[in-house]
């Protein structure tokens, strides 16, 4: 088994650029979640899934939307980036129980 | 609020001397606890968890954590400390009133010294 893995690992994009990130996992797992981390802050949550064809918004969801079409993917958009959306972000997904699997985050920055 | 804090940015220790990492957190109703530790350009690694039982978690690595309910803390605890801990390490707890959601601390950096 793969886990979770994320696309791409790395990406510069231009202010009010946009563009996706893609998090698959093949653990059949029902939750899925999008983290950012930032120095000093830890992870802050942008949105969550607590099934296929459902989301929800985490702590900080400005800027953000998601999508989960199929329960193995999430994915995670970004409209118009902005420069403080530069982080590390980490999708993560987990079955009914509370131990979350990581992915290995992808590095944006944003210009 | 839930919350989640880690008063130390930074840990030192000597290789195998004991290590304790602090994190005590805020949450309505019963804690789900967690750590997990981040290695360099790594994703978070689950290490040990608290839902109910023994206040001693033993977790992978040889790490175990205590939870203490009236000091609301859940540190980190290891007898003798490897130069291969050195990384990040992260406390999370569940938030209370939506079990699907989850906080994690800022972070304390664990380094060991040969």
């Amino acid at each position: 088994n793969a886990g979770v893995t994320q696309t791409p690992k790395f990406r510069v994009l231009k202010t009010g650029q946009s563009m996706t990130l893609l998090c698959a996992q093949d653990m059949n797992h029902e939750y899925m979640y999008w983290y950012r981390q930032d120095p000093g802050m830890g992870l802050r949550l942008i949105h969550y899934s607590v099934g296929e064809g459902t989301t929800a918004k985490g702590e900080v969801p400005d800027g953000y939307n998601v999508s989960r079409l199929k329960k193995q993917n999430f994915l995670l958009g970004l409209e118009s980036a902005a420069p403080s959306q530069t982080s590390v972000y980490f999708c993560a997904s987990r079955t009914g129980k509370e131990t979350q699997y990581f992915g290995p985050g992808t590095r944006l920055l944003v210009l | 609020a839930q919350s989640v804090a880690q008063p130390e940015d930074q840990v030192n220790v000597a290789e195998g001397n004991p290590l304790t990492v602090k994190c005590t957190y805020s949450v309505s109703g019963n804690p789900y606890l967690f750590w997990y530790v981040q290695y360099p350009n790594r994703g978070l690694q689950f290490l040990l968890k608290y839902i109910t039982g023994d206040n001693l978690v033993k977790g992978s690595y040889g790490f175990e954590a205590e939870f203490n309910k009236s000091q609301t803390s859940f540190h980190l605890k290891k007898p003798s400390a490897l130069v291969s801990d050195s990384a990040l390490y992260f406390c999370a707890v569940r938030d209370g009133n939506n079990f699907n959601k989850f906080y994690f601390g800022s972070g304390t950096k664990l380094n060991v010294k040969p």
